[in-house]
Order: structure tokens, then sequence, then C-alpha cells
């Protein structure tokens, strides 16, 4: 069966802390890992890795993927409480088409 | 450009009713995905659209089906609804091509009483 799993559920962090969250994965037909933020609503694209061993960027923000050990991590430095929110992971399989597999997601809040 | 447009936001209805709800996809993009989320099950697959044909479906029972028409607008519906369907469903748009980042509307929050 296909699974996505995220660690830690949850963290609570002070601003300007750095955090790293977790992604391992076993699936098969693996094409992609993205990344997501959801805070209230929709779930907000932040990056699609592919490649391993390649970094991704955005801002504060960036992401790797090991597709040896199966698994990324998502980066984010200097945080601020508007960092607060649902990190999600998914991974992109191909059985009759593309479709996502999620993780349960980290909660993470960023206190003042 | 417009995101991922989702209606209604919010619906409340009875169990044995039935519920259909609308995603209309980022201009251009033709493959249409639908998510459930739950706070026990997190997001998970019900089906995906592309080009009016359903290619994927998730492991959730029959009562869950879908259609996408010529403009890629897309329904869900669910039939005979029990208290289990109360969720955020969400729907997500891409270019359809495999390898695309898809993109989520804001949902629909069903409650079932």
């Amino acid at each position: 069966e296909d699974k996505v799993v995220q660690s830690p559920l949850s963290l609570v962090v002070h601003e300007g802390d750095t955090v790293t969250l977790n992604c391992s994965y076993e699936v098969t037909n693996f094409r992609s890992l993205l990344w997501y933020k959801q805070e209230k609503k929709a779930p907000t694209f932040l990056f699609m890795l592919t490649s391993s061993g390649i970094e991704k960027k955005s801002g504060r923000l960036s992401s790797i993927l090991d597709k040896k050990e199966l698994f990324s991590i998502l980066n984010i430095t200097a945080t601020q409480t508007g960092d607060s929110a649902i990190y999600l992971c998914a991974v992109g399989i191909v059985d009759s088409s593309y479709k996502l597999i999620f993780g349960s997601g980290t909660r993470l809040l960023v206190r003042p | 450009k417009a995101g991922v447009t989702q209606t209604p936001r919010y619906l409340i209805k009875t169990r044995g009713q039935q519920v259909t709800l609308s995603c209309s996809p980022i201009s251009g993009h033709r493959s249409v995905s639908w998510y459930q989320q739950t706070p026990g099950q997190g997001l998970q697959f019900l089906f995906e659209y592309f080009s009016e044909t359903q290619r994927n479906k998730g492991n959730f029972p029959g009562r869950f089906s879908g259609r996408q028409f010529s403009n890629s607008r897309s329904e869900m519906n669910v039939s005979t609804l029990e208290l289990g369907d109360s969720a955020l469903y969400l729907c997500a748009s891409s270019l359809g091509g495999g390898n695309q980042p898809q993109h989520f509307g804001d949902g629909t929050r069903l409650s079932i009483l």
C-alpha cells in the first residue's frame, strides 16, 4: 500500500527559529514529491521535486529530495508568525493516471 | 489568472439526501482532481477527470461520482449521504500532462446532520 509519513505531527517554535519538516514515502511508480502550505482554506503549492539532491528554494523556504532513501525535507529559516500553518507533503504516482498521495501534515505554530 | 473556484463554500445536509459540488479549474487546465479532507484520514484522493473522461478513481463507494464538461468544469455528486461524509471537499486542477503541480480551490465544507 502506498504511504506517505510526515514528522513531526506538530511543532511549536519562536519567531526567528529554523525548522525542518520531514516526509518519507513508500510508493510504487513514483513521479514527484510536492509540498503544500494549508492555512484556513486551499492548500497552496510550494515546491515540486522530481530529482534527487537538487535543492529548490523560495525565499526563506527550501526543500530537497533523496530518492535513494525515499524522503524529503522542507526547511524554513527565520520563521515568522505568518508561517504558522499545516504543511502537507504529497507524492505523485501513476497508476491509471497521475494522482497525489498525501501525508497527514505537520502543524507548525510560530509564536511571537 | 483566476484560481480554482469551488461552489458552494458551505453546505448543510441531512442523512439520505444527495449533494452536488462544483469546481471551475484554472483557465487552460484540463485535469480536475477531487479530494476529501477529514481530521482523521487527512486528504484522500476521490477521482480525476481529463477531457471529460474519468482517468482514475480512489477507494470510495459508488455513492461518490463525478463528471467533467467540455469546458473542463467538473461536478462531484454524493448520493445517500451518511454522517461520515462530513468533510472538506477540495478540487485541484492542473495542465494534466503528468508531473504537473495541482492547484487547489478553497473547498466546499459539507456538514451532514
